[in-house]
């Protein structure tokens, strides 16, 4: 089956600075890329996805690059704010008669003010 | 997006019991999941709920300790059935609208048992 890892697990960088959250996946089959964003408490949320057959997209500060020969993308984040803080999960998506998600282990990622 | 309401939002259990999760979507979907989120952790697939027939469980995860139901293409069901200290998790349904489509999730059930 497909393994997601992801790094770092835990991440703070300052207010307006950039960060970057790497993915590495196993299943070169996978072909769609979610990224989540969950808030304490609070229910994960899609805040931007890729398909395989794009190498990068963008909305807003956030951007998404994917490198399908190496097998992993990456979730980069410019000008953060303190609403930025929450835990950013990656997932890779198998195709098939329903689209299989795993997803990685999470990075908290905390902007100090 | 489809809105998704998860019910009920937390409860408190004894150990032993049982206890039912609903997760209601405001349109049809073609596909609806139950995942378990432990606290800290990431999210881990408990099965695919299919409409009309068995859910598909993963690795790890059995029909007697979490039966589901699906009536119809808005409604699921997770029962965490003879509950004990290691079920205290966040129990998550999502729905994917339709092929090629991202998940959605509800907003979580956290579950804790004495």
């Amino acid at each position: 089956g497909e393994n997601v890892e992801q790094h770092p697990s835990t991440l703070s960088v300052q207010e307006g600075d950039s960060a970057v959250i790497k993915c590495t996946y196993s299943d070169s089959a996978s072909n769609y890329f979610p990224w989540y964003k969950q808030e304490l408490g609070k229910r994960p949320q899609l805040i931007i996805d890729i398909r395989s057959n794009v190498g990068e997209k963008k909305d807003q500060r956030i951007a998404v690059t994917l490198n399908k020969t190496a097998k992993h993308f990456s979730l980069h984040i410019t000008e953060t704010q303190p609403e930025d803080s929450a835990v950013y999960f990656c997932a890779a998506t198998l195709p098939g008669g329903y689209q299989k998600v795993t997803f990685g282990t999470g990075t908290k990622l905390q902007v100090i003010p | 997006s489809a809105v998704i309401s998860q019910k009920p939002s937390r409860d408190i259990c004894q150990r032993g019991t049982s206890l039912t999760i609903q997760c209601q979507v405001d349109s049809q979907v073609t596909m609806m999941f139950w995942y378990r989120q432990q606290p800290g952790q990431s999210l881990t697939l408990i099965a695919t709920a299919n409409q009309g027939s068995e859910a598909t469980y993963e690795s790890g995860f059995v029909i007697d300790k979490f039966p589901i139901s699906r009536p119809n293409l808005t409604f699921s069901t997770l029962t965490v059935s003879n509950m004990s200290p290691e079920d205290s998790s966040i129990y998550l349904c999502s729905v994917e609208q339709g092929p090629g489509q991202p998940q959605h999730f509800g907003d979580g059930t956290r579950l804790s048992i004495l």
